[in-house]
């Protein structure tokens, strides 16, 4: 079993619509967690980190369930421009960082 | 505003040659690290590096070694390209192990 794992999708959603992905992990002592947006032939960049007690940016919310052992990604008002590959990414102390495989999204007109 | 350089955008090389793959970062991190992403796979670290001339294995070493001579550059060595090296490379730092990542824009390498 992979230590973070994403559906790969991809979602297709019209523009507007709210989309939400999760991302289980299988490592408990898994410390922190990311997500990352990664566009088409474009290297991965940070879109946010998640904290316990959950976080919001604009129309991006994550969660943590540590006791189920998932984080997810809540888009709201979905913009063409959010078209992407996400990245779940966990840390489990040290220098161990474990990306999952991503999950593509595409936004239609 | 950060910045993490790769050497080559493209590369073409062929079976057996030796192949360098060199990373510079300009925020003076101290990690760095070569991850290769696959179709499905994801990302997954070949080397990383927390100090000039330090390296440690990641989870897919075999086929490659780094050099650290200098904090800002970090290089990548295949000593005999194969086939199953045909990937996309990318260079990432960041200054503290718990921190974002910041990663270069990409190698992309195909071995004949």
């Amino acid at each position: 079993r992979k230590e973070v794992e994403q559906d790969p999708g991809p979602f297709n959603v019209p523009e507007g619509a709210t989309v939400a992905f999760n991302c289980t992990y299988s490592n408990s002592a898994s410390q922190s967690f990311f997500w990352y947006r990664q566009d088409c032939r474009k290297e991965p960049k940070l879109l946010m980190s998640v904290y316990s007690s959950g976080n919001e940016d604009g129309r991006f919310t994550a969660q943590l369930n540590r006791a189920s052992q998932y984080i997810s990604l809540l888009i709201r008002d979905s913009k063409l421009s959010d078209s992407a590959t996400y990245l779940c990414v966990g840390h489990t102390g040290g220098f161990k960082t474990i990306f999952g495989a991503g999950t593509r999204l595409f936004v239609k007109a | 505003d950060v910045k993490v350089t790769q050497s080559s955008r493209y590369l073409v090389k062929r079976t057996g040659e030796k192949v360098f793959l060199e990373c510079v970062q300009d925020m003076d991190h101290e990690n760095m690290f070569w991850y290769r992403q696959d179709p499905g796979l994801g990302l997954r670290l070949i080397y990383f590096s927390y100090d000039v001339k330090m390296k440690e294995k990641g989870d897919i070493p075999e086929g490659y070694s780094v050099s650290r001579e200098k904090k800002e550059r970090f290089s990548l060595i295949l000593e005999s390209a194969s086939t199953n090296q045909t990937s996309m490379y990318l260079c990432a730092s960041n200054a503290d192990s718990y921190n974002e990542q910041f990663f270069g824009p990409g190698t992309r390498l195909t071995v004949l």
